[in-house]
């Protein structure tokens, strides 16, 4: 199957810093990633969808100007969490569908990044 | 609005068999998947179902009743390794991915 990986796994950084994380489709193309969160033991929560070469899409309630979304080419997607808070922290997964393959609508997840904000 | 409802944790032993259903109420539907998630890691895809019916891929089975907005995740001889988090979505009228909040397993020797 078609492999998405992200970078870095994990970060801890301090209130107030910036973090950026990367998601890469490593053997396909994608125009569509998706960025989620998940707190622990709830579910994914949508909070972007990211479309190469133009603006990301935002669930409601998600602020674009604290988490700057860039899809700057097929392979890559970067989620940017901007003035980072401890109420920030989580595990962010980015996915990405492989649309010119037979199982287009099948989601492949990256590993995903745990971001801790003291 | 939109809603999907599948039990919030289950216990099973080891060998043994356990079916995880899943309910849904959406604006549309474009299909159907299962995701197993362990603790700390990304979602990992077990199967999609887009007419009903089962579908059957090794130890895991899927079932899909569009007409009763259901679908079971079935697993048979249950290992250590299935305990996790069960995933049920749903695709939407725009292919947007609709999540239920996940069924924690607990496998028992």
């Amino acid at each position: 199957g078609a492999v998405v990986s992200q970078h870095p796994s994990w970060v801890i950084c301090k209130s107030g810093t910036s973090v950026k994380i990367e998601c890469r489709s490593l053997d396909f193309q994608a125009t569509t990633m998706f960025w989620y969160r998940q707190f622990p033991k709830q579910s994914l929560m949508l909070m972007a969808t990211s479309n190469e070469g133009s603006k990301a899409t935002y669930e409601q309630g998600v602020e674009k100007d604290k988490f700057l979304i860039n899809h700057a080419s097929l392979t890559l997607s970067t989620l940017t969490v901007t003035s980072a808070h401890p109420e920030d922290s989580s595990f962010y997964i980015c996915s990405a569908r492989d649309e010119a393959s037979g199982s287009w609508n099948e989601q492949f997840f990256g590993p995903g990044t745990r971001l801790t904000v003291l | 609005g939109q809603n999907i409802d599948q039990p919030t944790e289950m216990t099973a032993t080891e060998g043994a068999i356990v079916q995880i259903n899943c309910t849904y109420q959406t604006s549309g539907f474009n299909g159907l998947f299962w995701y197993q998630q362990h603790a700390g890691e990304a979602p990992t895809f077990l199967s999609y179902n887009v007419l009903d019916g089962l579908e059957e891929k090794g130890r895991f089975s899927s079932f899909l009743s569009r007409s009763k907005g259901y679908s079971y995740l079935l697993l048979k001889e249950l290992q250590m390794k299935d305990s996790a988090s069960y995933l049920c979505a749903v695709y939407d009228s725009n292919y947007q991915l609709i999540w239920g909040a996940g069924t924690k397993l607990i496998i028992k020797p």
